[in-house]
C-alpha cells in the first residue's frame, strides 16, 4: 500500500495528558498537511510543510500544538495538556509540488482522538 | 476570503435515482474546486477536481460536476444512485498561491432500496 498512513488510528486519553500522532506521506510527495475534523463538520486546516519547512500555521494551532517534519519524510503532531475540546479526527494529507497532480491532496485514514 | 456552502446537510434518494449535491463557493477569483467522499471512520477520497479547461469534469464511480462561474457553483451529480454511494460528501476549494483546502460542512447522502 503506497497511500498516506497514520498511526495510531484511535487514541483515548485523559485530560491533561500529552499525545503524539504520526503521519507517513506518499513517498515522493514534498508537501504534507494536517487538518482537524470535528463531528458534523468539514476538515479544517491546521498546518502544512514543504519538505522539512513548516510554511503555514492556522490560528487553530494553539501553543499546545506542535508539528514537525524533521527529515522531510514523516511528520508528527503533538498536543500537550489535552483538553476535551481537542477531541476530533486528525487527518494528514500529502501532495506533490509540480506536475499534473500538484493540486491534489491525498488523505490518510485519520487518527480519532477522544479526550476524557 | 474563500468559503464553501453546501446546501442540505442530508440528501435522501432511492437506489437508481439521480443524485444532486449542491456546492457554492465564494472567492474573488475562480479557485480550484474539489469533491471528496468520506466513508465512516475513514479519510477522504478524491472524487473529482476542476482546475482549468473543460467545465464539466468526470470523476470516479460515475460522478461528475460542472463548474459554473456565473453561478459560483460546482454541483455534484450522478445519474443513478447505488447503495454503495451512501457516504459523506465534501466540496472544497483552494486558491492559486495558497495550499490549504477550505471545506464545506458536508452533505450526507442516504440511499434507500
Amino acid at each position: 500500500d503506497t497511500g498516506v498512513s497514520q498511526d495510531p488510528r484511535h487514541k483515548i486519553t485523559k485530560r491533561g495528558q500529552n499525545v503524539t500522532f504520526r503521519c507517513d506521506p506518499i513517498s515522493e510527495h514534498n508537501r504534507l498537511y494536517w487538518y482537524r475534523q470535528t463531528l458534523g463538520q468539514g476538515p479544517e486546516f491546521l498546518t502544512y510543510f514543504q519538505n522539512e519547512a513548516q510554511l503555514e500555521k492556522s490560528r487553530l494551532l494553539s501553543d499546545r500544538f506542535s508539528a514537525e517534519r524533521p527529515k522531510g519524510s514523516f511528520s508528527t503532531l503533538e498536543i500537550q495538556r489535552t483538553e476535551q475540546g481537542d477531541s476530533a479526527m486528525y487527518l494528514c494529507a500529502s501532495s506533490i509540488i509540480r506536475g499534473r497532480g500538484r493540486n491534489e491532496q491525498f488523505f490518510g485514514p485519520g487518527t480519532r482522538l477522544t479526550v476524557l | 476570503a474563500q468559503s464553501v456552502t453546501q446546501l442540505g446537510s442530508h440528501v435522501s434518494v432511492s437506489e437508481g435515482a439521480l443524485v444532486l449535491l449542491r456546492c457554492n463557493y465564494s472567492s474573488s477569483v475562480p479557485p480550484y474546486l474539489f469533491w471528496y467522499v468520506q466513508y465512516p471512520n475513514q479519510g477522504l477520497q478524491l472524487l473529482l477536481k476542476y482546475t482549468t479547461g473543460a467545465t464539466l469534469v468526470k470523476g470516479i464511480n460515475g460522478f461528475e460536476a460542472e463548474f459554473k462561474k456565473s453561478e459560483t457553483s460546482f454541483h455534484l451529480t450522478k445519474p443513478s444512485a447505488h447503495m454503495s454511494d451512501a457516504a459523506e460528501y465534501f466540496c472544497a476549494v483552494i486558491h492559486t498561491g495558497f495550499q490549504k483546502l477550505v471545506f464545506g460542512t458536508g452533505t450526507r447522502l442516504l440511499v434507500s432500496p
